[in-house]
């Protein structure tokens, strides 16, 4: 079992959409949690972290961390075709990092 | 200029002939890492460095060595490459909190025939 679990998709949805993306993760060690956007033929581009539980926003993006579950969630508002992108999640603790997949995510016009 | 620079950005190379990627930052970062990306499987850490002195294997090492030249550089040398080892390669950076997240730089497309 991988330490953070992430469904691959792909996902299409129309423009103006909410978009749900969603890992789990099984190290209790993990304090920080993050998303990661990567577009076709690019590095990964932090979006935002968030330390512990508890909800976090930058604009149209929500990222939310349930320790008790260990249940991590991005959330898109009123999604537009330039957020197309593949979406990482991550785990960091006790000096390690763990990358989920990546989720493929299509908004389509 | 980029934060984290990668070089070369593509490579086509020979089974068996020694190849080296190379990373540089500008981020003043103490810790980088080396990182390879393969379809359904992910980000995979090959090699990890948290200062000039100190050098460490990742889950992938086989086949790859390191060398940390500076605190700004940053190189991964594969021996004798194979074709398993074509895949899209990362170097990334952080500070000593890496639970605030890492600095990609915008990766080596490296195919092995």
């Amino acid at each position: 079992q991988k330490e953070v679990e992430q469904d691959p998709g792909p996902l299409s949805v129309p423009e103006g959409a909410i978009v749900s993306l969603n890992c789990t993760y099984s190290n209790s060690a993990f304090q920080y949690f993050m998303w990661y956007r990567q577009y076709s033929r690019k590095g990964p581009e932090l979006l935002m972290y968030t330390y512990s539980s508890g909800n976090k926003e930058d604009g149209r993006f929500t990222a939310q961390v349930d320790k008790s579950s260990k249940y991590i969630s991005l959330f898109i508002r009123d999604s537009q075709p330039s957020d197309s992108a593949t979406y990482l999640c991550a785990s960091w603790g006790d000096n390690d990092m763990r990358f989920g997949a990546g989720t493929r995510l299509t908004v389509k016009p | 200029d980029a934060d984290v620079t990668q070089t070369p950005r593509n490579r086509i190379t020979k089974t068996g002939k020694r190849i080296m990627l190379e990373c540089s930052q500008t981020k003043g970062h103490d810790r980088m890492y080396w990182y390879r990306q393969d379809p359904g499987l992910g980000l995979r850490l090959i090699y990890y460095s948290f200062d000039v002195k100190d050098i460490n294997k990742g889950e992938i090492s086989d086949g790859y060595s390191v060398s940390r030249q500076a605190q700004a550089k940053f190189s991964l040398s594969l021996e004798s490459a194979i074709p398993n080892q074509t895949a899209l390669y990362f170097c990334a950076t952080s500070d000593s909190t890496g639970g605030y997240g890492y600095t990609f730089g915008s990766g080596t497309r490296l195919t092995v025939v």
